[in-house]
């Protein structure tokens, strides 16, 4: 079965640092995809970031990049010049195949909380 | 602006009342997905259809069901409450694709007494 596992429940950090946040996932399957998802404090879940299995070079957008290692199953989450906003839950999430339809599996989350 | 909507943000209800959860999404999505998210737990999938009329379990469908008669509304009904049943409901949707994002709505937190 797959599997997704965040090992840190709770992280904190000062204002303009970097954070990484770690996710680890099991599959026997090679092509697939992953993504990190953010829910700031009373608001919407929202997609920060994708990766797709087949590609070698790791996805960014903007502040926030992945260093994806898939020998290792892992799939982390750096956040550059942490800003006071991206305090939130991010959880990571594996996009399974499953009866001809796709389905996430999501880990149990990260709170990362921005300090000023 | 894409858009999912929930009902209510909070709701409470009695044990053994029958409770509906609805959800609207204006981005003609086919997919419409049920979670329930608890601390420590993550999210863990209710329902999902990807048509009208259609629907797939999740990982944990007891004591759920659920309706699509339109293709833009998807409805979370739980039978008869129980208190193992409070938690926050989230709905999301989704385009046609494996690499196409899900988007949220900003959840329901249903306390059952």
């Amino acid at each position: 079965a797959q599997t997704v596992t965040q090992s840190q429940p709770e992280m904190s950090v000062q204002e303009a640092e970097t954070v990484t946040l770690s996710c680890t996932y099991d599959t026997s399957e090679n092509n697939y995809y992953l993504f990190w998802y953010k829910q700031p404090p009373s608001r919407q879940m929202i997609l920060v970031i994708r990766q797709e299995a087949y590609k070698q070079q790791n996805a960014t957008e903007n502040r926030f990049s992945v260093n994806f290692q898939k020998a290792a199953k892992s799939f982390s989450l750096k956040i550059s010049d942490s800003q006071l906003g991206d305090t939130a839950m991010y959880f990571c999430a594996f996009m399974k195949f499953m009866d001809s339809n796709y389905q996430l599996i999501w880990g149990a989350g990260t709170k990362l909380i921005i300090k000023p | 602006d894409v858009k999912v909507t929930q009902s209510s943000r909070y709701l409470v209800k009695r044990t053994g009342e029958k409770v509906f959860l609805e959800c609207v999404q204006d981005m003609d999505h086919e997919n419409m997905f049920w979670y329930r998210q608890d601390p420590g737990l993550g999210l863990r999938l209710i329902y999902f259809s990807y048509d009208v009329k259609m629907k797939e379990k999740g990982d944990i469908p007891e004591g759920y069901s659920v309706s699509r008669e339109k293709k833009e509304r998807f409805s979370l009904i739980l039978e008869s409450a129980s208190t193992n049943q409070t938690s926050m409901y989230l709905c999301a949707s989704s385009d046609t694709g494996v690499r196409n994002e899900q988007f949220f709505g900003p959840g329901t937190r249903l306390t059952v007494l």
